[in-house]
């Protein structure tokens, strides 16, 4: 069994801090990762992607993604009370050649004033 | 809006009776995807087409769902016989290869509940 694993929330960080939301995935073969997020009653949003190991920053969302550590995480800085929804990592599927996703459980993330 | 669209929206029904949920993905995409979510969790792969072609089903996916993509445009999910285990957001995403690799943009989905 495929395994995305995140780290157990609630996470509550203060408005202007950096949240730092992490995410770790058992299928070595995957090669594309991805982190949603998610308004309460809403669908996922696509907000980041990332292939290769290293950073990638959009805005004030930075991925890092380790492939040796089959760990990938995500910053957000100066966070902002809109910023408040669960983020799901989701991975590739290695074995597939289509974008079969594995999503972890999701992090609540509360950015209070 | 990504520009996927499901419908309906919201469904309640009775134990027992059949449902039918329609996607309509981003018409130049060929990849159409179905998942399913239940409160707190991630959503989980139900089944894959490839233009009008379903190519892989999850073992999620009972004797009771039936999926189809005629003409590899829209897409309807039916479930015959709801339970209440069935209640869920029923999540489609459609996506195209690129260079690079794919990404996968959601629907609204459908919430279902099953009385």
């Amino acid at each position: 069994q495929k395994e995305v694993e995140q780290n157990s929330g609630p996470l509550s960080v203060p408005e202007g801090a950096i949240a730092s939301l992490n995410c770790t995935y058992s299928d070595r073969g995957s090669q594309s990762f991805f982190w949603y997020r998610q308004y309460s009653g809403k669908s996922p949003e696509l907000i980041m992607f990332i292939y290769s190991n290293g950073d990638k920053e959009d805005g004030r969302f930075t991925a890092q993604l380790n492939k040796a550590s089959q760990y990938v995480s995500l910053l957000i800085r100066d966070s902002q009370p809109s910023d408040s929804a669960t983020y799901l990592c989701a991975v590739i599927d290695g074995g597939t050649s289509y974008g079969k996703l594995t999503f972890g459980q999701g992090t609540i993330l509360t950015v209070h004033p | 809006d990504t520009g996927v669209s499901q419908d309906p929206r919201h469904k309640i029904t009775k134990r027992g009776q059949n449902v039918t949920f329609r996607c309509d993905p981003i018409s130049e995409h060929n990849r159409l995807y179905w998942y399913r979510q239940t409160l707190g969790q991630g959503p989980e792969f139900l089944t894959y087409f490839q233009n009008e072609a379903q190519l892989e089903k999850s073992r999620l996916l009972s004797d009771r769902f039936s999926a189809e993509r005629p003409k590899g445009s829209f897409s309807t999910l039916e479930i015959q016989r709801t339970e209440q285990g069935d209640s869920a957001m029923y999540l489609c995403a459609s996506s195209q290869l690129a260079e690079g690799g794919e990404t996968q943009y959601f629907g609204p989905g459908t919430r279902l509940l099953v009385l």
